[in-house]
């Protein structure tokens, strides 16, 4: 089993739907993280999370909010999808606890797309 | 804010042969971490090699190694004898005080029979 998971692996919705993609991990880390790849653009962080009680707001946080339900998991929500919101969204873990060397973990993402 | 640039959108390369990807980044911090993540069709993130920014040794992993240049804050990323599973987008990546990952914008990657 994959030890970072993403839910749905891939979503075709319309403008205007509430949209939830979900992310869990096996890993025990407690950093989780929400990127966005759009071609051209590299990755772009989203919202991040240290622990359960602390979100912050990550590179382009606009029309997304999180929730940290427990350590594990880690949910991304638009609240009102529109069509510039179609990308490839990646959720990840790290270690807080290790040297500052230790990577993140990426799930195998979550294609979507608003029509 | 700490930029990353990779100044090659595309690259290719014949089988066996060595290619080398160009990132630079810029930061006033002196302590950071340095990271080349592939991303082959499959559209997984997979970590091919750091650099703590405190080691002057290059790092190597393998076929894949990197020529971390500090002052010119410069870290590329070489692979030889290159592979058919090597076709990739790869990222360069920077982490400083702030823990969070800062990414290029990738280099496609084809490596050609």
């Amino acid at each position: 089993d994959a030890d970072v998971t993403q839910t749905p692996r891939n979503r075709i919705t319309k403008t205007g739907k509430r949209i939830m993609l979900e992310c869990s991990q096996t890993k025990g880390h407690d950093r989780m993280y929400w990127y966005r790849q759009d071609p051209g653009l590299g990755l772009r962080l989203i919202y991040y999370s240290f622990d359960v009680k602390d979100i912050n707001k990550g590179e382009i946080s606009d029309g997304y909010s999180v929730s940290r339900q427990a350590q594990a998991k880690f949910s991304l929500s638009l609240e009102s999808a529109i069509p510039n919101q179609t990308a490839l969204y990646f959720c990840a873990t790290s270690d807080g606890q290790g040297a500052g060397n230790q990577p993140q973990h990426f799930g195998d993402g979550t294609r979507l797309s608003i029509l | 804010a700490q930029t990353v640039t990779q100044s090659q959108p595309e690259m290719s390369v014949q089988e066996a042969e060595t290619v080398t990807l160009s990132c630079t980044y810029d930061t006033s911090e002196s302590n950071y971490y340095l990271f080349w993540y592939k991303q082959p069709p499959s559209r997984q993130m997979i970590l091919v090699i750091r650099q703590e920014a405190y080691k002057q040794q290059n790092a190597t992993e393998n076929r894949f190694s990197v020529n971390f240049q500090k002052a010119a804050k410069s870290f590329s990323l070489k692979i030889s004898d290159s592979q058919l599973g090597d076709t990739a987008m790869y990222f360069c990546a920077f982490k400083g005080g702030s823990e969070k990952l800062v990414f290029g914008k990738g280099t496609k990657l084809t490596v050609n029979p």
